[in-house]
C-alpha cells in the first residue's frame, strides 16, 4: 500500500466549477499535512498547509480528518489557470523532516 | 518566501559521463536539505537527506556510490550523478527546510532535468 494515496484523474472541469480532490495517508504518525500544486515540468510549489480544523485559502479549502487518515482540497469557481497537478503531502517523522509525496491529482479546467 | 536554486536546469550527457546538480538556499541558512527524483507521471522519490557537515542519509534502494551528495555549507548542497546511464534520465528536484522544526515549509529549488543518451 502507498503510504500517500490519491486518484490521479484527470479531473476535466468546466471554468467556475467547484472540485474536490481526496487524500488518504497510511502512517498514522503523520504529523504535518500539505497540498502543494505542480505545473507540467516545474517544481512543486506549496499551495497551503492542512490543519485539523480546516483551513481556507480564498477559493481553496482544506481539511484534514486524522481519524479516518484522510485529506481533502475543495476549489470553488475553478479558473483556467488552476489546470496542474495537485499533490497531497505528508511529512511522516518531525525528525526526518523530509516529505512523503502522493502521485499527484491532475485537474483540468476548460473554457 | 524563501528562495532554493538549482543549477543547471537541464543537462544533457552521453552515458558514462558524471554530471553534477548544485542546490543553493538562496536567503537562508539550511542544515538539512533533501534530493528527491521524478519519474515522468510519477510522484517525487525521496533519494537522500543531505546534511551539512556529516554524510547524507540515503533511502533504500539509492545507491550511495551513484549518487554522491556534499553538503558542504549551510546554504550548498551538491549532487552528483556517476557514471550515468539512460535509466538516470529523471528531473531530480532539490529543497530544504527554512527552520529547524520538523514542520516548517520545505521550498523547492526548479529542478534539474537530466537526460542520458
Amino acid at each position: 500500500r502507498k503510504e500517500v494515496e490519491q486518484d490521479p484523474g484527470p479531473f476535466n472541469v468546466p471554468e467556475g466549477a467547484t472540485v474536490a480532490f481526496n487524500c488518504t495517508y497510511s502512517n498514522s504518525a503523520s504529523q504535518s499535512f500539505f497540498w502543494y500544486r505542480q505545473d507540467c515540468r516545474k517544481e512543486p510549489k506549496l499551495l497551503m498547509s492542512v490543519y485539523s480544523s480546516g483551513n481556507e485559502d480564498g477559493r481553496f479549502t482544506a481539511q484534514l480528518n486524522r481519524a479516518s487518515q484522510y485529506i481533502s482540497l475543495l476549489i470553488r469557481d475553478s479558473k483556467l489557470s488552476d489546470s496542474a497537478t495537485y499533490l497531497c503531502v505528508v511529512n511522516g517523522d518531525t525528525g526526518r523532516r523530509a516529505l512523503t509525496f502522493g502521485s499527484g491529482t491532475r485537474l483540468q479546467v476548460q473554457p | 518566501g524563501a528562495v532554493v536554486s538549482q543549477h543547471p536546469s537541464r543537462v544533457i550527457c552521453k552515458s558514462g559521463t558524471s554530471v553534477k546538480i548544485e542546490c543553493r538556499s538562496l536567503d537562508f541558512q539550511a542544515t538539512t536539505m533533501f534530493w528527491y527524483r521524478q519519474f515522468p507521471k510519477q510522484s517525487l522519490m525521496l533519494m537522500a537527506t543531505s546534511n551539512e557537515g556529516s554524510k547524507a542519509t540515503y533511502e533504500q534502494g539509492v545507491e550511495k556510490d551513484k549518487f554522491l551528495i556534499n553538503h558542504a555549507s549551510l546554504t550548498l548542497s551538491t549532487l552528483t550523478v556517476t557514471s550515468a546511464h539512460p535509466e538516470d534520465s529523471s528531473f531530480y528536484i532539490c529543497s530544504a527546510n527554512q527552520g529547524a522544526r520538523g514542520t516548517d515549509t520545505q521550498y523547492f529549488g526548479p529542478g534539474t532535468r537530466l537526460t542520458v543518451l
